[in-house]
């Protein structure tokens, strides 16, 4: 299985300030069709996972512009430009190019 | 708008089964498959496996082989997901979710406890 390595797992940040988090797969993620499907989901306590960003880089509808999502083959990147108060939760990336399908262990972000 | 619920919380003795539904509203059926994942308490995001909703094709994680099966039921656009032989470790939160590698609508979650 392929092995997706976050890091940090925990990240206190202040608010307003920027926030970064890191995943890496122990395989390349891009598929045989050219696609590289990494995503990133964020888990707010006692709710469902929410897909923020798909195949490295896009937004969802409605996922504020402060989430960014970059990287390639191996390395890949979540940024928020700068963390607000409803940004608290857990945040995963998940590998949907090779079966079966693996999440990074997640990483908790909390306010400072 | 899109959307996928599930039924309600279960409690179950070890041993017995549990079978989890998801109702799928809002886009064809038909066009998407279902994953399952599952997370235990305080623990990270497991994926279980996915079911075609096209033509019923599944892959299942390897380490629930022969425990889990996936279905679904066109006529009502629902999955189920059941699991059999239940053990402690299966105690956890199971979601199901539209798409295999870009899952992007999420059911609210169903919780299964497995207690003697």
């Amino acid at each position: 299985d392929v092995v997706m390595t976050q890091s940090p797992l925990s990240l206190p940040v202040t608010l307003g300030q920027p926030a970064s988090i890191s995943c890496r797969s122990s395989q390349s993620l891009v598929y045989s069709d050219g696609n590289t499907y990494l995503n990133w989901f964020q888990q707010r306590p006692g709710q469902s996972p929410r897909r923020l960003i798909y195949k490295v880089s896009n937004r969802d509808s409605g996922v504020p512009d402060r989430f960014s999502g970059s990287g390639s083959g191996t390395d890949f990147t979540l940024k928020i430009s700068r963390v607000e108060a409803e940004d608290v939760g857990v945040y995963y990336c998940m590998q949907g190019t090779h079966w079966p399908s693996t999440f990074g262990q997640g990483t908790k972000v909390e306010i400072k | 708008q899109v959307q996928l619920v599930q039924s309600g919380a279960e409690v179950k003795k070890p041993g017995a089964s549990v079978k989890v539904s998801c109702k799928a509203s809002g886009y064809t059926f038909t066009s998407y498959g279902i994953s399952w994942v599952r997370q235990a308490p305080g623990q990270g995001l497991e994926w279980m496996g996915w079911i075609s909703a096209y033509n019923g094709n599944t892959n299942y994680a390897q380490k629930l082989q022969g425990r889990v099966t996936m279905t679904t039921d066109t006529s009502t656009s629902t999955a189920y997901m059941e699991l059999r032989s239940l053990r402690s470790d299966d105690t956890a939160v199971y979601y199901c979710a539209r798409d295999l590698r870009e899952p992007d609508v999420w059911g609210q979650g169903t919780t299964v406890t497995v207690s003697s």
